[in-house]
């Protein structure tokens, strides 16, 4: 059974510009969420997906926007893009229910420059 | 609201002396908690999980037992090898809002000098 995808792994960009990371779910699973993890802030919960509607938002300003597909496959966008933004962007995804784990992919590591 | 609070790290540690990685947690309702471990440019990884008061949860030599009455889930493992180098994460799955939103904690760091 394959894992959760990520692509791309690795991606630079100069500020201003904007970025599209992608994220295909294990097969089955129809809720997906997106993490950014910084060093100094650590793991921090941006949102989550279910049947293609967003049910959870994290405290991020509306740059940072998400979308699901009827696949349950997700991407997330960051506009205008900051320095700030460069950190490792972590999709996981699971089934939904209480005592469920969520599966995560490797990541795509965002360097703004 | 519901929380994650672990030990600050990093942890360093012997070859084969015994680990304990505290987590603590406040939720409302009756949540799972988790234990995600994450190696050097990767993703995480679950480790072991419990979805009740008591249960412990074991893999890889690590265990961890839900306290409701501490609202502790501490991670422990008898003997850690070099390979345990990695960054650990406490989480909970909150289940109030029907829509079981994951928490971290902030994620301790351990490393383990042969």
């Amino acid at each position: 059974k394959a894992g959760v995808t990520q692509t791309p792994r690795y991606l630079i960009k100069t500020r201003g510009q904007q970025v599209t990371l992608s994220c295909s779910p294990i097969s089955g699973h129809r809720s997906v969420s997106w993490y950014q993890q910084t060093p100094g802030q650590g793991l921090q919960f941006l949102f989550e997906y279910f049947s293609e509607t967003q049910r959870n938002k994290g405290n991020f300003p509306g740059r940072f926007s998400g979308r699901q597909f009827s696949n349950s496959r997700s991407e997330m966008n960051v506009s205008t893009l900051e320095l700030g933004d460069s950190a490792l962007y972590l999709c996981a995804s699971s089934l939904v229910g209480r005592n469920t784990e969520a599966f995560f992919g490797q990541g795509t590591r965002l360097t703004v420059v | 609201g519901n929380s994650v609070t672990q030990m600050e790290g990093p942890v360093t540690l012997s070859e084969e002396a015994f680990l304990t990685i505290n987590c603590t947690y406040t939720a409302t309702g009756y949540p799972s908690l988790f234990w995600y471990v994450q190696y050097p440019g990767e993703g995480l990884q679950l480790l072991l999980k419990a979805t009740k008061a008591d249960d412990k949860g074991s893999n890889k030599g690590f265990e961890a037992t839900y306290r409701k009455e501490t609202t502790s889930f501490h991670l422990e493992k008898g003997s850690v090898q070099v390979s345990d180098s990695a960054v650990y994460f406490c989480a909970l799955s909150d289940p109030t809002s029907g829509t079981y939103k994951y928490i971290f904690g902030t994620g301790t760091r351990l490393k383990v000098l042969a």
